[in-house]
């Protein structure tokens, strides 16, 4: 059964840093490209980044380039999304998610975690 | 980027009925498209990739036709386990984006 379960959410200042982390199972991790979709509190979603079985292409939404960096480790089985220069703006839940294929350009996303949440104010 | 104008917002129906939704790009697309269905409190769940495949033990009663600029999603008889939000996402060379959303009720 396949399963990705988040972790590293919670409160912090604007302008600090936060590091998320996604560990999957139930499959072979480094088969597939792995993304995160953020959820702001009663709105839609929205894709934030995704990277490809061998990390060789690597996507960021316009509204974290440059503030934050995917990245993953296939012997750890984990994914992760670091997030600097935190914004009120950045709020929401965070869902890892998995790709339907090993190209990170195929965003065919079949499963979800259930997400962490990250809550950033004063 | 590509923008995904989803339509309706909101939908209220009657068990039984055949549910529409639709999904414009701002550019094409060719058949990049794919549509989740989100129910309260839980992740979303992919229902229809590549515009028209319907995703392993999703019920048939969901469909999904389009390509280009226009896509739709159908559901041909309404169930009470059908209320959801629906979401529509298009993937273009990872530039990724979702529609606002469709949030479906029974009447």
């Amino acid at each position: 059964e396949v399963q990705l379960v988040e972790s590293g959410g919670g409160l912090v200042q604007p302008g600090r840093s936060l590091r998320l982390s996604c560990a999957a199972s139930g499959f072979t991790f480094d088969d597939y490209a792995m993304h995160w979709v953020r959820q702001a509190p009663g709105k839609g979603l929205e894709w934030v980044s995704g990277i490809s079985w061998n990390s060789g292409s690597i996507g960021y939404a316009d509204s974290v380039k440059g503030r934050f960096t995917i990245s993953r480790d296939n012997a750890k089985n984990s994914l992760y999304l670091q997030m600097n220069s935190l914004r009120a703006e950045d709020t929401a839940l965070y869902y890892c998610a998995k790709a339907k294929a090993v190209a990170g350009t195929i965003a065919i996303f079949d499963y979800w975690g259930q997400g962490t949440l990250v809550t950033v104010s004063s | 980027d590509i923008q995904m104008t989803q339509s309706p917002s909101s939908l209220s129906a009657s068990v039984g009925d055949r549910v529409t939704i639709t999904c414009q790009a701002s550019q094409d697309i060719s058949n990049y498209l794919n549509w989740y269905q989100q129910k309260p409190g839980k992740a979303p769940k992919l229902l229809i990739y590549d515009a028209s495949n319907l995703e392993t033990g999703v019920p048939s009663r969901f469909s999904g036709s389009g390509s280009g600029t226009d896509f739709t999603f159908t559901i041909s008889s309404l169930q009470p386990e059908d209320i959801a939000t629906y979401y529509c996402q298009q993937y273009d060379n990872l530039q990724i984006t979702f529609g606002q959303g469709t949030r479906l009720e029974i009447k």
